[in-house]
């Protein structure tokens, strides 16, 4: 059973930079897996931010930054803002139409 | 602009089939892109259903595979969810999506969720 591992919780101050990332439980992600990222403040649905690794979607700021860092993707807020404190989420492909989502990670700003 | 709108019962009793659609507005689903169902349990991650594209056979969670149909009815522009034999770890919001899709070879494979609608949230509950 893959398991796609995000850290639980990140504190950031204000105009400060973070970096969450996304692993596997067993191997490497690569662009392959073609991560994505995603939003979601409490009681809306989840916004995409960040698709095939590093392009931003439709409206978002770029402060938001995609990449593979060593054997993980990775997603950096350069400059964070505190309507950034929500739950950031990533997805990698499997491959043969299979989604994983990561657990979660809550980004506090203060 | 694509809209979705998931509905259905709010409360299911254990045992029984959770049944929910998607209106889909501003796109037709026969026209392409991916399209899917995604639950949150209450305080909890996001977890993947399922996928499925017009014309092709459905992706699904293999955790769920044995209790989820995803369907699609193009005469209604609607995406459908029925999941058997629920239990209260079935109790969640559930959210249907628009997946945009990449290029393999010859062949489309779903990659990320563009747009989401609102969700739903379903108890399950006797």
């Amino acid at each position: 059973q893959t398991v796609v591992t995000q850290e639980p919780s990140f504190s950031v101050s204000p105009g400060g930079t973070v970096t969450l990332t996304c692993g596997l439980s067993s191997g490497s992600v690569a662009t392959n897996h073609y991560p994505s990222w995603y939003q979601q403040t409490p009681g809306q649905p989840p916004r995409l931010l960040i698709y095939r690794t590093n392009i931003r979607s439709s409206g978002v700021p770029d402060r938001f930054s995609g990449s593979i860092l060593g054997n993980k993707a990775a997603l950096t807020i350069t400059g964070a803002q505190a309507d950034d404190e929500s739950d950031y989420y990533c997805v990698l492909d499997m491959g043969s139409g299979i989604s994983v989502f990561g657990g979660g990670t809550k980004v506090t700003v203060l | 602009q694509v809209h979705l709108q998931e509905s259905g019962p709010g409360l299911v009793k254990p045992s029984e089939t959770l049944s929910l659609t998607c209106d889909v507005s501003g796109y037709s689903i026969s026209s392409g892109y991916f399209w899917g169902w995604i639950r949150q349990p209450p305080g909890k991650g996001l977890e993947w259903i399922g996928t499925i594209h017009y014309g092709r056979s459905p992706y699904y969670n293999s955790s769920l595979q044995s209790r989820v149909t995803i369907s699609i009815d193009t005469s209604k522009n609607q995406l459908s969810l029925r999941l058997s034999s629920v239990t209260a770890a079935d109790t969640a919001v559930y959210y249907c999506a628009r997946i945009g899709g990449h290029l393999y070879g010859n062949t489309w494979y779903p990659e990320y969720f563009e747009h989401w609608g609102q969700g739903t949230l379903v108890i399950v509950s006797s």
